[in-house]
């Protein structure tokens, strides 16, 4: 079993619609919990942290975080075209420090 | 603030030979990483190292080493370079339990 798995890509979703990307994680004791977007041929850049339990909201970004299910996800609501890139899962023990990422899934917007 | 740098941006290796990826960070940061990242396989950690003068083996070691210079600075060593070994080479920073912020990346490729 992988420690981090993602739902398989590629998603596609029209512009203006919500996308839902699922993450799930192995390790129980994971503290620490890590959305990142990365676009074609660029490092990955930072969209959400989360380290509680619930709903964390920033923005047209959501993550949600249940750790008794070991689920984090990512809904991105009115989605636009400049969306369209891989997002990646990180999970992380603090006390360990290594992070761990997902095999990412690609979307799509399309206009 | 330059961040995260790394040296080389591309190169090319023939089979057998070694190499050094540079990694620096002037970001204050006690744990930097080293991740490899291939067509479909989201970015897997080959080597952390959680403060200065601790180092510690990731997902796919084999094949490489690290060493932590200082707090600045974390190299990769390919000591005999194989086929498989081709790809992108992100490395990584970050303070405590907080996001990690990646450098531009090394496109690696061994003939």
């Amino acid at each position: 079993q992988k420690e981090v798995e993602q739902n398989s890509g590629p998603l596609s979703v029209p512009e203006g619609a919500i996308a839902s990307l699922n993450c799930t994680y192995s390790d129980r004791g994971s503290q620490s919990f890590f959305w990142y977007r990365q676009y074609s041929g660029k490092s990955p850049e930072l969209i959400m942290s989360i380290y509680s339990n619930g709903d964390k909201e920033d923005g047209r970004f959501t993550a949600q975080l249940n750790k008794a299910s070991q689920y984090v996800s990512l809904l991105i609501r009115d989605s636009q075209p400049s969306d369209s890139a891989t997002y990646l899962c990180a999970v992380g023990r603090t006390s360990y420090d290594k992070v761990i990422f997902g095999p990412g899934t690609s979307l799509s917007v399309i206009p | 603030n330059a961040g995260v740098t790394q040296t080389p941006k591309f190169q090319v290796l023939k089979t057998g030979q070694s190499m050094t990826l540079q990694c620096a960070q002037d970001m204050n940061h006690n744990s930097m990483y080293w991740y490899r990242q291939d067509p479909g396989m989201g970015l897997r950690l080959i080597y952390y190292s959680a403060s200065e003068g601790t180092t510690d083996k990731g997902e796919v070691p084999n094949g490489y080493n690290v060493s932590r210079l200082n707090k600045r600075e974390f190299s990769l060593r390919l000591e005999s370079a194989a086929p498989s070994q081709t790809s992108v080479y992100f490395c990584a920073s970050k303070r405590q339990s907080y996001e990690q912020y990646f450098g531009p990346g090394t496109r690696l490729t061994v003939t």
